[in-house]
C-alpha cells in the first residue's frame, strides 16, 4: 500500500496563477484533510472531508476550495495564488468514526513557493 | 475553540538522557484526544503516542511516556534513554471526540540529541 500520496512535492507558483494539488489514500479511509504548515506556527487545518460528498470549512480556508472527487481523491485548488500560501502542505486521512479512536495517516507535504 | 500550546520552541538532551517536552491546552470538551507526532527532517509526519482523555492512566510506547494532567489541561511527553534518531521537531496535538478527526496543532518543539 502506497498509504497517502500528494503530487506535487515541489512547486513555485507567481501571484495571481492557479494550481490544483492533487491527495490519494489507498486505505478506503473515509475522511480526508488539508493543512498547512508554516514555520513557528504548526499545522492548521485548511479543509477536511468527513465523508465522500461532503466538505467543510476548516481554520483557515480563505483563498482555498476543495474537492472530494471520489472516496480515494481529495484536491486543493488555489484560484489565484498569493505570497501569504508559501507553505508547506499536508494531506492527511482516516477513518474517523464518533467515539473511537483512528490514527490520522499523513502524506509527505507538497512545498509551496509564491513569488 | 480549542488551542494547544507548546511553550519550549527547542529543546536539547544528550544521548542516553532523558528529556521532557511540555504541552498545555484549553478545551471545553470532556471527550477528547491527545497526541504527539514526530516529525523528521524528512517531513513525514510520525504518530508517537497517544493519550485518551477519560482514561486515567498514562499511556507508554517504548521510551515514549506521557504525563496527562487532566484538571490542569498539561500533556506532557518524556522521552527515555534518548537516541540520535529521537532529533526532530515534536508536535502536541489536540482531537475532540466529536471533531470528525480534526487535528489541532501546538508550535512545535525542536529536540536536539547531542552524542
Amino acid at each position: 500500500n502506497a498509504g497517502v500520496t500528494q503530487t506535487p512535492k515541489f512547486q513555485v507558483l507567481k501571484t495571481g496563477q492557479s494550481m490544483t494539488l492533487q491527495c490519494a489514500q489507498d486505505m478506503n479511509h473515509n475522511s480526508m484533510y488539508w493543512y498547512r504548515q508554516d514555520p513557528g506556527m504548526g499545522l492548521r487545518l485548511i479543509y477536511y472531508s468527513a465523508s465522500e460528498g461532503t466538505t467543510d470549512k476548516g481554520e483557515v480556508p480563505n483563498g482555498y476550495n476543495v474537492s472530494r472527487l471520489n472516496k480515494r481523491e481529495f484536491s486543493l485548488r488555489l484560484e489565484s495564488a498569493a505570497p501569504s500560501q508559501t507553505s508547506v502542505y499536508f494531506c492527511a486521512s482516516s477513518d474517523w468514526a464518533s467515539g473511537s479512536f483512528y490514527e490520522q495517516y499523513f502524506g509527505p507535504g507538497t512545498r509551496l513557493t509564491v513569488t | 475553540a480549542q488551542t494547544v500550546t507548546q511553550s519550549q520552541p527547542e529543546m536539547s538532551v544528550q544521548e542516553a538522557e532523558t528529556v521532557t517536552l511540555s504541552c498545555t491546552y484549553d478545551t471545553s470538551e470532556s471527550d477528547y484526544y491527545l497526541f504527539w507526532y514526530k516529525q523528521p527532517p524528512s517531513r513525514q509526519m510520525i504518530l508517537v503516542i497517544r493519550q485518551e482523555a477519560y482514561k486515567q492512566q498514562n499511556a507508554t510506547e517504548n521510551r515514549f511516556s506521557v504525563n496527562f494532567q487532566k484538571a490542569a489541561k498539561s500533556f506532557s511527553l518524556k522521552i527515555s534513554d534518548s537516541q540520535l534518531g529521537d532529533a526532530a521537531m515534536y508536535f502536541c496535538a489536540y482531537e475532540g471526540g466529536t471533531s470528525y478527526g480534526k487535528l489541532t496543532f501546538g508550535q512545535g518543539t525542536i529536540l536536539t540529541v547531542h552524542p
